[in-house]
């Protein structure tokens, strides 16, 4: 599985775009990009998950160059519950995909 | 509705006797997971069932072993808590297969307390 480095920690405002940036620079050619979210004592959540160029839902986007060896998660206009953190994984969708996780970056709103 | 269910959220065991944490899904997925998360710390993953296939990761000690009676149930088993294995236990669900979408759902987690 290929492995991941993401900022340690991040601060913004309420209000302000967020962008964190993963790089994967062994990603394989069937490793799909996801992101997770984790509040304190709660499980990881899912956020948003993609292959190649940009993917957006309702929560975030997420931006991926043609290399494939980064991946940025926008966060418009983050609020104070969006204090989390924040997991990059790279890893196959096809059978047997095991969810191993990354150091992660740990993001605080400040009002 | 809680899709992903461990019980119970928080669990006090004495050093040495051993305990079972339980974990059940409604999703049907056939892949299930433990992880085993201290404080400040990424989720690190101990095993998972492919269907009722077991998958040890090479670095998860003996002390820890896993059940899967069917697709809904799975339960984890510390033969002999260790103070340093406290943390927060978490289960989790995936379907596998083709394409895209194959994310994992996560249970609210057991923490685990070792007196």
């Amino acid at each position: 599985l290929a492995k991941t480095t993401q900022p340690i920690s991040m601060d913004s405002y309420e209000g302000q775009e967020v962008n964190i940036t993963c790089s994967h620079n062994n990603i394989a050619t069937n490793d799909y990009i996801t992101w997770y979210q984790q509040f304190p004592s709660q499980g990881p959540r899912f956020i948003i998950q993609g292959y190649k160029t940009k993917v957006t839902n309702e929560v975030a986007s997420l931006f991926i160059p043609a290399d494939r060896k980064s991946s940025t998660l926008s966060l418009p206009r983050v609020s104070l519950s969006d204090t989390a953190v924040y997991y990059c994984l790279v890893g196959p969708n096809t059978g047997g995909f095991k969810t191993i996780f990354g150091a992660g970056t740990r993001l605080f709103v400040k009002a | 509705d809680a899709m992903v269910i461990q019980n119970p959220r928080y669990q006090v065991t004495q050093f040495g006797k051993p305990v079972t944490l339980s974990c059940s899904q409604t999703l049907n997925h056939n892949v299930m997971y433990w992880y085993q998360q201290k404080s400040s710390q990424a989720p690190k993953l101990l095993f998972h069932y492919y269907d009722k296939d077991f998958n040890n990761e090479a670095d998860t000690p003996d002390n820890f072993q896993s059940r899967r009676p069917n697709t809904s149930f799975c339960f984890l088993d510390i033969r002999s808590p260790g103070l340093g294995d406290a943390a927060m236990y978490l289960c989790a669900t995936s379907r596998t297969g083709t394409g895209a979408n194959t994310e994992a759902f996560f249970g609210q987690g057991t923490r685990l307390t070792v007196v």
